[in-house]
């Protein structure tokens, strides 16, 4: 029952650069959250944007939402090393959390 | 606050032998608890909405028989599978809802477990 699309797939950087991925979603939703994961560990929660909102920042992260063509994008600023991880949006569907297949991180110091 | 912890964070069980998964909020009760499974370099597939006190909602394709979820409390959910097999080895993460949050807040994860299936 996944939502959608994460783009890029891996994305590579040097730290200091900035990082975006991009997400799209398939049907209407409630709010739009991302999250972090390393390798085999659990989910951490980063940021939540409502459906009525247009953009959001939270430190280095910013997540802007476009919800006439069913798409986000998280904005990592000035990378750092520590940034290496899975990130991968959530849409919220009524109760549920549906995840788009994630973008791999990988940030080279 | 908002801690959710699962126990095993691993196990390994022999093909035919069924394996229980617990999932508590620690901090805060949760009506609505979230099942999902990930397979190793794939997203997070929700499995099943686990009610307290009702049944549980499980998604298309998911063998209710196979995955058995109880909610007895408004702090545990169990995912027990059943009969497993190798291709039930997975990592495993359940997720809770704060009763008292409002509707669509975020949902706080447990730490997930790694099932291993001889």
């Amino acid at each position: 029952s996944q939502q959608g699309e994460e783009d890029p797939q891996a994305l590579s950087i040097q730290e200091g650069e900035n990082a975006t991925m991009n997400c799209s979603y398939k049907t209407s939703i409630n709010n739009l959250q991302w999250y972090r994961q390393n390798s085999g560990r659990g989910l951490v929660h980063l940021i939540l944007i409502r459906s009525n909102e247009r953009e959001k920042h939270s430190g280095r992260l910013r997540v802007t939402l476009d919800t006439s063509k069913k798409s986000s994008s998280l904005l990592i600023t000035a990378s750092r090393a520590a940034d290496t991880a899975s990130y991968f949006c959530a849409s919220g569907r009524g109760t549920a959390l549906i995840f788009g297949k994630g973008t791999t991180l990988s940030v080279s110091s | 606050g908002a801690v959710v912890s699962q126990h095993p964070s691993w196990v390994i069980c022999k093909s035919g032998t069924s394996v229980k998964i617990e999932c508590r909020s620690l901090d805060f009760q949760a009506t609505t608890m979230f099942w999902y499974r990930q397979f190793p370099k794939q997203s997070l597939m929700l499995m099943a909405t686990s009610n307290e006190g009702s049944k549980a909602t499980y998604e298309q394709g998911v063998e209710k028989d196979k995955f058995l979820i109880n909610h007895a409390s408004l702090t545990l959910s169990t995912l027990t599978v059943t009969s497993a097999h190798p291709e039930d080895s997975s990592f495993y993460i359940c997720s809770a809802r704060d009763s008292d949050k409002l509707y669509g807040s975020e949902q706080y994860f447990g730490p997930g477990t790694r099932l291993t299936v001889t």
